[in-house]
């Protein structure tokens, strides 16, 4: 597949583990922000948003935490499986709002 | 599977070559997105096209250009191409104008420019 990003920060973790993945964000002006998911050769795929009003949001297995003081946002996956090895991504919509700005992004390798 | 569809998967061409890329959005999206995917500088937003026009434009050059056409399909033109111009070329669409919407990416065209 498709390689993508050959120095990224990596994070290895044990299958059946929690995942705990950070972002800095740089627009204090940001108000939506989402977590992507790209598997080797695939395009990115939609993980989970949080508009700026909130500072918690969960979904399956995911939970996506926003601290807008230091401009901080996490995403959490529990129990981490297999299937989660992939390129994280963190986006956020910038002062203009109208477009989305990605971070570097995080692999996640996961242990059997 | 997204739905978003692109054409082609792999495209290899020269410098100096012109390119077009080719991206058909999920059905009922109107809004269609170009994305840039490079090693160095990782996923930038390069234009955002909403029912035929033209909605925001992010860090796209003046060689590239794009366009929607009526039947909401979206082509991507890349001119005088670079060596750094080497790339993954993202296509998303979503269902109306606004950046608070899931973008849904196409599987991505691979160029190579020698």
């Amino acid at each position: 597949g498709e390689s993508v990003g050959l120095h990224l920060p990596t994070l290895s973790v044990q299958e059946g583990d929690n995942s705990i993945i950070n972002c800095a964000y740089s627009n204090s002006a940001s108000d939506y922000f989402i977590w992507y998911k790209q598997e080797s050769g695939k395009g990115p795929q939609f993980i989970i948003d949080i508009r700026s009003n909130m500072d918690k949001r969960q979904g399956q297995r995911v939970t996506v935490l926003l601290n807008k003081t230091v401009k901080h946002l996490s995403l959490q996956i529990a129990a981490t499986q297999p299937g989660d090895s992939a390129v994280y991504f963190c986006a956020e919509n910038g002062a203009a709002g109208n477009k989305l700005t990605f971070g570097g992004g995080t692999r996640v390798l996961v242990k059997p | 599977d997204s739905g978003v569809t692109q054409t082609p998967k792999h495209l290899i061409t020269a410098t100096g070559q012109r390119v077009t890329l080719r991206c058909s959005p999920r059905s009922g999206d109107l809004s269609v997105y170009w994305y840039q995917q490079s090693l160095d500088q990782g996923l930038q937003f390069l234009i955002q096209y909403y029912n035929g026009e033209e909605r925001a434009k992010g860090n796209i050059l003046e060689r590239f250009s794009a366009q929607q056409f009526p039947d909401l399909h979206s082509e991507l033109n890349l001119s005088s191409l670079e060596l750094g111009d080497s790339a993954l070329y993202f296509c998303a669409s979503s269902p109306d104008r606004s950046v608070y919407n899931e973008q849904f990416f196409g599987p991505g065209t691979r160029l190579t420019v020698l």
